[in-house]
């Protein structure tokens, strides 16, 4: 069956670079879209970017300038990679595939020295 | 950006009740090929977001048809037609066609 869920590193100092890591199974990552999307007490649910499944990317114009999403396809990974991080940058990262039709667990972020 | 606009901020409702929520879009959803990419998700209290709806009335698989969806253009809505307690959580929207964005949520309680 579908399965994704993320890890990811639980505390990050400020000005860091935050890595998370989504593993999938159940289907192949060149068939989907795989999004990323967080939820922070702020903001509420953010897009930030998707990877196409033929491995172009999109981002969010908010993020554009410090995230970076890519794939082990080989692995069935997909990985986000976000540098610069803030104190409002905690909240719960999640993946979801396509049209959101199934989502990680999601991993907790406290960005904090 | 696509500003998505969800009301009532908070629903309150008996069981068996019909309740509706109301997504409305700052620029037509209407993709240029024919495709209105915009879904309705629901997250439970501690759970992640689960997907009901899809291209805005389209029912994904295991989800009760109690709730439907429709609209076009800007204007969608979801309804619920006779609430159960399962249903209780707080309702999205979310936009793919310019980019992604989410709606703020509507947070649905029993009365």
């Amino acid at each position: 069956q579908v399965q994704l869920k993320e890890t990811g590193p639980g505390l990050v100092q400020p000005t860091q670079t935050l890595s998370i890591t989504c593993t999938v199974s159940g289907f192949s990552l060149t068939s989907y879209y795989m999004q990323w999307v967080r939820q922070t007490p702020g903001k509420g649910l953010e897009w930030m970017g998707f990877i196409r499944s033929g491995g172009s990317t999109e981002y969010n114009s908010e993020f554009k300038s410090r995230l970076s999403i890519s794939r082990d396809t080989s692995k069935n990974q997909v990985f986000l990679k976000m540098n610069s991080l803030k104190t409002e940058d905690t909240g719960v990262y999640y993946c979801a595939r396509g049209y959101f039709d199934f989502w990680g667990p999601g991993t907790m972020v406290t960005v904090s020295s | 950006d696509v500003v998505l606009t969800q009301t009532p901020p908070t629903l309150s409702a008996t069981i068996g009740q019909s309740v509706s929520i109301s997504c409305r879009s700052s620029q037509s959803l209407l993709h240029s090929n024919g495709n209105t990419y915009l879904h309705w998700l629901l997250q439970r209290p501690g759970q992640s977001p689960q997907l009901l709806i899809y291209l805005v009335s389209r029912l994904e698989s295991g989800v009760p048809n109690r709730f439907s969806g429709s609209g076009s253009g800007t204007d969608f809505t979801l309804k619920i037609s006779g609430v159960e307690a399962e249903d209780l959580g707080v309702y999205y929207c979310v936009q793919g066609t310019h980019a992604h964005t989410f709606g703020a949520g509507t947070k649905l309680e029993l009365k």
